[in-house]
């Protein structure tokens, strides 16, 4: 099975400031991964898609980059309302087996 | 736009059968590629998916829970209903359904999830 590992756990970033969030897998996975956001009550979101992928509706603000096995979800100039969890997916191989990171909690001072 | 909202039991026994139903819109499983996926979360732990079914009743499970797990669809009431059979605490989970398309094979929309505890 393919361990998706993510870091840091928690992270605490001000208003306007950059977030970078890692994750890395356990093997290659070429650019089959996705992000997601969870806010408590709601339904989670799809921000990432294909490493790089916006989806769609998603502020510019969020990207994505890497390949293989080391993975970094950034978001430029943070709102209060980018308050989340974040988690990574990968979906590699035929049929994909679907596996998660644990998350990144994402806190705004 | 497209929706999907779970529902079902809050509370479940242990050993009892837990029966979850996904009703969607927005789009439908008659359509080529198109699936929908169940999710689960137990309360300050990961996201662990669980099963999934395609628009041609292609139907994949978890490895770990594959024993346990039946998934249906009724294209007629844009529905999907999974079951998780001899329940037990460490099923205590919100459980999300989400739309999952072939060749694209990451969930593009969700449902909010549905708490279910499983309790005596």
């Amino acid at each position: 099975e393919i361990v998706m590992t993510q870091s840091p756990a928690t992270l605490s970033v001000s208003p306007g400031e950059r977030a970078t969030l890692s994750c890395r897998a356990s093997q290659n996975i070429n650019n089959y991964l996705a992000w997601y956001q969870l806010k408590p009550g709601q339904a989670p979101r799809l921000l990432i898609y294909g490493a790089s992928t916006r989806a769609t509706d998603i502020p510019a603000r969020f990207s994505g980059s890497g390949s293989g096995t080391e993975f970094t979800l950034t978001i430029n100039s943070v709102q209060s309302e980018d308050l989340a969890v974040y988690y990574c997916q990968q979906y590699e191989g035929w049929p994909p087996t679907y596996t998660f990171g644990l998350g990144t909690k994402l806190e705004i001072k | 736009q497209i929706t999907l909202k779970e529902s079902g039991p809050t509370l479940v026994e242990p050993t009892q059968t837990l029966t979850l139903t996904c009703t969607f819109s927005g789009f439908s499983l008659t359509h080529s590629g198109v699936g929908v996926a169940w999710i689960r979360q137990p309360p300050g732990k990961a996201l662990e998916w669980l099963a999934l079914i395609y628009w041609d009743d292609d139907r994949r499970f978890s490895p770990s829970l594959k024993s346990r797990l039946t998934i249906t669809k009724d294209t007629s009431k844009n529905q999907v209903v999974l079951t998780m059979t001899d329940m037990d605490p460490v099923d205590t989970a919100t459980y999300f359904c989400a739309r999952i398309k072939m060749a694209a094979e990451y969930f593009h929309q969700w449902g909010q999830g549905t708490l279910v505890t499983i309790s005596p």
